[in-house]
């Protein structure tokens, strides 16, 4: 296994049009999350998932947004009518339960930047 | 609000050089801390995490410190290389539900 994948890497498309990112998370990983990160910013969290079951959503996952995680292994993150506004990287991580109590350290992937024209 | 500033927001130094980066946090009720290192186009990775009851936390080069009295965390760099170029993201992390507060990062360079 070798960490978080998420495809396609880079996206660029026109306003209005739908684009969907998927994410692959470390095999044994039961949560996955996903973040959206600007220019010169931190990630802001958009939802995550334990197993299959989305669990929070951020007020920033506009009705436009919907995720998934249908078999409680990968997940998509698909934005509808796309808006110049939606031009950012799309950031997954995933991470499991430790057995010693120490939190959680999430693994994230490399992201996938959409540019939105 | 919870928020989580840093400083400086850039820094540049010399290679062999070392650097302590910082992190104020208004997180409450706060649960533990966290330093990551972002390169450019690339996604964040975890460096340290410290709960409200540790104070101090090494990873090689990099030592972290948290006050949970003053809500500060500083990351020390020694003895910096070319390769620890990046962006330093301190997170806190509330004490309920899964939502990690990130700060918008210490952009270090570190020149020849």
């Amino acid at each position: 296994d070798t960490g978080v994948s998420q495809d396609p890497r880079h996206k660029i498309t026109k306003r209005g049009q739908n684009v969907t990112f998927r994410c692959d998370p470390i095999s044994e990983h039961n949560r996955l999350y996903w973040y959206r990160q600007t220019l010169g910013q931190g990630p802001e969290f958009l939802t995550y998932f334990q197993n299959e079951a989305q669990l929070e959503k951020s007020r920033l996952l506009s009705d436009r947004f919907s995720a998934e995680r249908p078999k409680g292994s990968f997940s998509t993150l698909e934005i509808q009518r796309t808006e110049q506004g939606d031009s950012a990287m799309y950031l997954c991580a995933s991470s499991s339960r430790r057995n010693d109590g120490t939190p959680r350290v999430l693994t994230f992937g490399a992201g996938s930047r959409l540019t939105v024209l | 609000k919870n928020q989580v500033e840093q400083s400086p927001q850039s820094l540049i130094i010399l290679e062999g050089k070392n650097c302590t980066l910082q992190c104020n946090y208004t997180v409450s009720p706060f649960s533990n801390l966290r330093w990551y290192k972002q390169d450019t186009g690339r996604g964040p990775v975890s460096l340290t995490i410290m709960t409200f009851s540790e104070n101090t936390k090494s990873n090689g080069r990099y030592t972290a410190t948290l006050d949970a009295d003053t809500k500060q965390s500083s990351l020390h760099i020694t003895a910096s290389q070319l390769s620890d170029s990046a962006s330093y993201i301190c997170v806190a992390r509330l004490g309920r539900g899964n939502k990690l507060t990130f700060g918008t990062g210490t952009q270090l360079k570190v020149e020849l």
